[in-house]
């Protein structure tokens, strides 16, 4: 399967900062990844989908502005937390479509943790 | 819009019993219907997938589940559980027009006790 890989895998900041997630598929083209979050002991929850080229489609109750993603490339997209605060604090997943049917390929992960 | 429902939070259970981690599912259209496990502070790693053909799907680790269309149900199985396989569960729902998101239930916590 496509293999997906996130950098950094934890990051811890001071609120107030702008903190960069990469997510980046290494082997597959991928013009579609969507972006998760997932709080301690609950579920993943969609963010937003990221497509090539184009603006990334918002979750209802997801800031655009706050949130920022750039899918700049076939292989790279990038999710920038702007002006983090504590409570951005969490568990970010991304998934790509890697090619077999519907399936869904995900990162490692990125712990933020937002002092 | 679909919805998946996991009825269970957590499952206690004796290394080498058999578990059944139950998963419901709403939609109006056709879905996909995913398995996926995750560690503690690791990513998803995919079980089984259930996109047509037979109803019971086999995957990793021993596990299967079975896809109940009446019952709009996709139960999780393994026979023998092992201390290695604690770790979060979560059922997952996709339509079926590609590029789509996964909608998750809220996880099982799948406690192995030895």
């Amino acid at each position: 399967g496509a293999v997906v890989s996130q950098h950094p895998s934890r990051v811890i900041c001071k609120s107030g900062t702008s903190v960069k997630i990469e997510c980046r598929s290494l082997d597959f083209q991928a013009t579609t990844m969507f972006w998760y979050r997932q709080f301690p002991k609950q579920s993943l929850m969609l963010m937003a989908t990221s497509n090539e080229g184009s603006k990334a489609t918002y979750e209802q109750g997801v800031e655009k502005d706050k949130f920022l993603i750039n899918h700049a490339s076939l292989t790279l997209s990038t999710l920038t937390v702007t002006s983090a605060h504590p409570e951005d604090s969490s568990f970010y997943i991304c998934s790509l479509e890697g090619g077999v049917a519907d399936t869904q390929y995900f990162g490692p992960g990125t712990r933020l943790t937002v002092l | 819009a679909q919805s998946v429902t996991q009825l269970d939070s957590q499952v206690p259970v004796f290394e080498e019993a058999p578990v059944e981690l139950r998963c419901n599912y709403s939609s109006s259209v056709s879905v996909y219907l995913f398995w996926y496990v995750q560690y503690p502070n690791q990513g998803l790693q995919l079980l089984l997938k259930y996109l047509s053909g037979s109803t019971l799907v086999k995957g990793i680790n021993g596990f299967e589940a079975e896809f109940n269309k009446s019952q709009t149900s996709f139960h999780l199985r393994k026979p023998s559980v092992h201390i290695s396989d604690t770790a979060e569960y979560f059922c997952a729902a996709m339509t079926q027009s590609g590029n789509t998101p996964l909608v998750f239930g809220k996880g099982t916590r799948l406690s192995v006790i030895a």
